[in-house]
């Protein structure tokens, strides 16, 4: 019941496409959804995280969709652009970021240039 | 935005040796820093949850013997592998909490 389920593992766009990443949950207690990016040999860095009372968030050509009722959750990333080829991981935790984290496995995106 | 570092970046090791990390808050207090091990190509796995003046909670299938931890101060977390063998050779992340977790840059580990 812990666990957030990610796909696709690995994801290839073209260069000003919109690369899409799903995530889903099991425990209703989850209250808190970041998503983060990381590159090879580097620690993630967030990019933007949502709380269940709203079903989208914007920043930028990030958005997060939420849907609470089928407890999935999805990153989109519009005019995708070479260097936001990364990894990607989902998350949640009880509590706004305090609190333990559960990671997704991970998609790696490639965007072609 | 909030800095988190770890030292070293990278280190290797002979078997059987102990290993020290660690991991500070650049511009801000952190009462609770997190420790992850990451695996090539798989995802972030909490080890343990550092509370300032207290004892590190661990998580389930960690041994606290194995991965000491110590967050004397609210800038300051070290983990430390003791007695490392081959198959603790990972990439291990801390995280401080300030609202949200910021990540430090990880260390990776090799043990020979």
């Amino acid at each position: 019941q812990q666990q957030v389920k990610q796909s696709p593992q690995s994801l290839i766009v073209q260069k000003g496409g919109i690369s899409i990443i799903n995530c889903a949950y099991e425990n209703t207690a989850f209250d808190y959804f970041p998503w983060y990016q990381q590159f090879p040999g580097k620690g993630p860095a967030l990019l933007i995280a949502i709380r269940p009372d709203v079903s989208e968030k914007k920043e930028g050509r990030f958005t997060i969709s939420f849907n609470k009722s089928a407890k999935q959750f999805s990153l989109h990333i519009m005019d995708s652009q070479p260097g936001d080829s990364a990894t990607y991981f989902c998350a949640a935790s009880q509590g706004w970021g305090a609190q333990k984290l559960v990671f997704g496995q991970g998609t790696r995106l490639t965007i072609n240039p | 935005g909030a800095v988190v570092s770890q030292h070293p970046s990278w280190v290797i090791c002979k078997s059987g040796t102990s290993v020290k990390i660690e991991c500070r808050s650049l511009d801000f207090q952190a009462t609770t820093m997190f420790w992850y091990r990451q695996f090539p190509k798989q995802s972030l796995m909490l080890m343990a949850t550092s509370n300032e003046g207290s004892k590190a909670t661990y998580e389930q299938g960690v041994e606290k013997d194995k991965f000491l931890i110590n967050h004397a101060s609210l800038t300051l977390s070290t983990l430390t592998v003791t007695s490392a063998h081959p198959e603790d050779s990972s990439f291990y992340i801390c995280s401080a909490r300030a609202g949200v977790q910021y990540f430090g840059p990880g260390t990776r580990l090799t043990v020979t």
